[in-house]
């Protein structure tokens, strides 16, 4: 069965430093989908990047991008100029492609994110 | 893209009773997805709803507990059954475009 593990439970930056938040997870499929959400107070889930397992480039949004080490299985977020905005709980997620896999998403345990002014 | 309509965004109720939470789409989808989140916690699948078909639970859910409908491949409603405080939590419906989850705007369910 397919993991995700997030082993940040809480993490706070400065507003315009860079935070790195870690993932990783487990899986016996070579190919999947990878991705990391926001969620504000406000409860809405938010994509915020999304990685291809067979994609060897590292996936790239604005001031948000990706570490993706298939070898390690490690799936880490970096946000660069930290804005207050950013302040939210975030989710590293696995998505499967196997046969059967109807598209379902397993969570990590979230990590929450204060941006200080 | 899709876009998700999830009625109510909050509810209070008493317990024993029961909740039906609604979730509509802008567009057709076959699957659609029930998660749970308990407060301060991750997201967890209840389950997954089939249009035509009954849904799949996962491991720890039930259709008794949690009856689901998923009368067209636009809309679906998750029942949370003879409620207990411990079935306060955030409720949330999603549905797969692609390679994409898009969510509604979740329920807040406390019960009392």
């Amino acid at each position: 069965a397919q993991t995700v593990t997030q082993s940040q439970p809480e993490m706070s930056v400065q507003e315009a430093e860079t935070v790195t938040l870690s993932c990783t997870y487990d899986t016996s499929e070579s190919n999947y989908y990878l991705f990391w959400y926001k969620q504000p107070p406000s409860r809405q889930m938010i994509l915020v990047i999304r990685q291809e397992a067979y994609k060897q480039q590292n996936a790239t949004e604005n001031r948000f991008s990706v570490n993706f080490q298939k070898a390690a299985k490690s799936f880490s977020l970096k946000i660069s100029d930290s804005q207050l905005g950013d302040t939210a709980m975030y989710f590293c997620a696995f998505m499967g492609t196997r046969s059967g896999n109807t598209g379902k998403l397993i969570f990590g345990q979230g990590t929450t994110l204060q941006v200080k002014p | 893209s899709a876009v998700i309509s999830q009625k109510p965004s909050r509810d209070i109720c008493q317990r024993g009773t029961s909740l039906t939470i609604q979730c509509q789409v802008d567009s057709q989808v076959t699957m659609m997805f029930w998660y749970r989140q308990q407060p301060g916690q991750s997201l967890t699948l209840i389950a997954t709803a089939n249009q035509g078909s009954e849904a799949t639970y996962e491991s720890g859910f039930v259709i008794d507990k949690f009856p689901i409908s998923r009368p067209n491949l636009t809309f679906s409603t998750l029942t949370v059954s003879n409620m207990s405080p411990e079935d306060s939590s955030i409720y949330l419906c999603s549905v797969r475009v692609d390679t994409e989850a898009f969510f509604g705007q979740g329920t807040r369910l406390t019960v009392v």
